[in-house]
């Protein structure tokens, strides 16, 4: 059974650009966050949907939005990219004992 | 102040040696996570932990809920377990999402 995968696993961008990072959870988990993670410090929570609903938002400014779809998969987008974006994002799905099972990120560097 | 506080913030060990490392945190919680995250980036969850003591090979994990305390220990130390340790904690006060400790870089030394 495969685990959580994201996509891409690393990413280049320009200041101003737009960027969408996937996510498909563990076959079953219905529930996927998603953490921005900082060189040098601990990830910080910015969105979790559960059955395609937002159920929970971080301190993070409107440029940063995500949808989940039918089948589970996630979409994590941010507009109009700052140099402080730069940093590992993480998507964790959850399943019903509550067990969280974290991908291996997506490393964006915006230039 | 950051909800959850590690300590110590980099640990270098001699490959045998027992190894600690702390976790307190300071928000209502209903589970504690030991993670492990190595160089590539990617997290594993190593334990959830919301009362007492659980052990899993050469790792041991404890928390004290009354003093908002959690250790991992890891015994016979390996120079494999050299990765960035995270405790990360989440429960109705945090809105069942994760605040997470900035980590604990851990060297073991061959």
């Amino acid at each position: 059974d495969a685990g959580v995968t994201q996509s891409p696993t690393h990413l280049i961008k320009t200041r101003g650009q737009h960027v969408t990072l996937r996510c498909s959870p563990i076959s079953g988990h219905k529930s996927v966050s998603w953490y921005q993670q900082v060189l040098g410090q601990g990830p910080q929570f910015i969105f979790q949907y559960y059955e395609k609903e937002e159920r929970g938002r971080g301190n993070f400014p409107d440029r940063f939005s995500a949808r989940q779809f039918p089948n589970y998969s996630s979409e994590l987008n941010v507009n109009a990219l700052l140099l402080g974006d730069s940093a590992l994002y993480l998507c964790a799905s959850t399943g019903h004992d509550y067990g969280y099972t974290f991908g291996s990120g997506t490393r964006l560097t915006v230039v | 102040k950051n909800e959850v506080e590690q300590s110590p913030q980099n640990l270098t060990a001699q490959e045998g040696e027992f190894i600690t490392i702390n976790c307190s945190y300071s928000v209502g919680i209903s589970a504690l996570h030991w993670l492990q995250q190595h160089p590539g980036g990617g997290i594993v969850s190593l334990f959830m932990l919301s009362s007492g003591k659980k052990k899993h090979g050469r790792l041991i994990a404890t928390i004290n809920i009354q003093e908002k305390h959690s250790s991992l220990h890891i015994t016979a130390s390996h120079p494999r377990d050299s990765a960035v340790y995270i405790c990360a904690v989440r429960g109705p006060n945090t809105g069942n999402q994760f605040y997470f400790g900035t980590g604990t870089s851990l060297t073991v030394i061959p």
